[in-house]
């Protein structure tokens, strides 16, 4: 089955704790990206990649990290949480390296984190 | 910024009723895409519909249709006969230019049974 799989779906951590939320997808796409979703603020891009070892910030990359060593896989990492970043986290992966400028964007089923 | 603007921020209606959920959206391009998206109470953002610019047919799948005028810049979204299952929170969305989405605010749609 086509997927986009993240992992975990829900954390509790402690600020300062370096953690990493992996997400992976099966449909050889080039686009990955990675969003949080709060109440009030919507969804917003925290980086994104084009292709393999190509990544760009997004509109609330701070406090976030991530890479791209391979096609299939788009970890984000938070080397050193805050509370400010308890979210919903989704990551997503479109065919093509325009994102959804070309095609449809497919989303993980979420991972729900809380830093105290 | 180009918006996407969801001006109804919750919609209860009872089951088996119609119901229209209105998407507006700014853009200076010539020819783009407008996006569904569902969230169910349990988290997950589900694709829902892709329709480009030059296309302004209206689209039929099963309950659902969309219908999109590029006069008035809107993108509405149609649920008929309404169930319980189709609670949930729709966001109609655009490209940016990072290759993202820019997401609407979204529509709470409560089914009642």
């Amino acid at each position: 089955e086509a997927q986009v799989t993240q992992n975990p779906r829900y954390l509790i951590t402690v600020t300062g704790k370096k953690l990493t939320v992996t997400c992976s997808q099966n449909m050889n796409h080039e686009y990955m990206s990675w969003y949080r979703q709060d109440p009030g603020l919507g969804l917003r891009q925290i980086y994104y990649s084009m292709n393999v070892e190509v990544t760009d910030k997004g509109d609330v990359p701070e406090g976030y990290k991530v890479s791209r060593k391979e096609k299939r896989n788009f970890p984000l990492i938070l080397e050193s949480p805050s509370p400010n970043q308890t979210s919903l986290y989704f990551c997503a992966s479109s065919y093509g390296t325009g994102g959804a400028v070309a095609s449809p964007l497919h989303f993980g089923n979420g991972t729900r984190l809380t830093v105290t | 910024a180009q918006k996407v603007t969801q001006a109804q921020t919750e919609i209860s209606v009872v089951e088996k009723e119609d119901v229209t959920l209105d998407c507006v959206y700014e853009t200076r391009d010539t020819t783009y895409y407008l996006f569904w998206y569902k969230q169910p109470p349990s988290g997950e953002l589900v694709f829902l519909i892709r329709r480009n610019s030059f296309d302004e047919q209206n689209e039929i799948s099963g309950r659902y249709s969309w219908n999109f005028q590029k006069s008035t810049s809107s993108f509405n979204f149609t649920i008929t006969a309404s169930q319980v299952v189709d609670s949930a929170v729709y966001f109609c969305a655009r490209p940016g230019s990072q290759g993202n989405l820019i997401f609407g605010k979204g529509t709470k749609l409560s089914v009642k049974p």
